[in-house]
């Protein structure tokens, strides 16, 4: 089992469409990272999170220690944001695990 | 913004021959760098922490004489494929985190490696 699963795995969109991907984990974390990786491969950090909720742009990330949980939600969704979402925890230390990712394609 | 710079972002090499990445923090000083391998269509896999002055720390399974990491100094640390195989291929990724216990992550643009 992973320690952090995400999903979904992959997801089509419209663009202007409300989008959310979750997060869940399984273990005790210092931080929750939220990453985007474009189709060239450069990673983007584009939150990172110990408790409640961040917002940047159209981006909000949010998370919740109690149920090891974070969703990461994309407002009026643009076909730029066509990217894989990356969830990855840090344990205290420098002990990174990462999620598989979650596909998003927006559709003009 | 800090900004991690990854070189080269593609090598194609002959099987048994070795490469080095290089990855450098360009305005910031970085004591602990990050190399990440990922394979077509998966996410990212942890191979090792690199500590400035230090031996690097690797995950299970990863081999530290073939995979060799050295962290010179604060803006540099560099991944070295030796005796590259073509099972060696792959995409890799280093990041780079400014001091504090709490600063988020900067990642490079990735090295895309081909062994033939």
């Amino acid at each position: 089992k992973n320690e952090v699963e995400q999903s979904p795995q992959n997801l089509t969109a419209q663009e202007g469409e409300f989008i959310t991907i979750n997060c869940s984990y399984s273990v005790g974390i210092s931080a929750l990272h939220w990453l985007q990786q474009h189709p060239g491969g450069g990673i983007v950090s584009l939150f990172m999170l110990s408790s409640g909720k961040k917002k940047h742009g159209r981006l909000i990330a949010t998370i919740n220690i109690q149920e090891k949980h974070s969703s990461l939600h994309i407002t009026a969704s643009h076909p730029r944001d066509s990217a894989v979402y990356i969830c990855a925890v840090r344990r205290l230390g420098n002990q990174f695990y990462f999620g598989t990712g979650t596909s998003l394609t927006v559709i003009p | 913004g800090a900004v991690v710079s990854q070189h080269p972002s593609r090598v194609i090499c002959k099987s048994g021959t070795s490469v080095k990445i290089e990855c450098r923090s360009l305005d910031f000083q970085a004591t602990t760098m990050f190399w990440y391998r990922q394979f077509p269509k998966q996410s990212l896999m942890l191979m090792a922490t690199s500590n400035e002055g230090s031996k690097a720390t690797y995950e299970q399974g990863v081999e530290k004489d073939k995979f060799l990491i050295n962290h010179a100094s604060l803006t540099l640390s560099t991944l070295t494929v030796t005796s590259a195989h073509p099972e060696d291929s792959s995409f890799y990724i280093c990041s780079a985190r400014l001091p504090g216990y709490d600063s988020p992550l900067h990642f490079g643009n990735g090295t895309r490696l081909t062994v033939t």
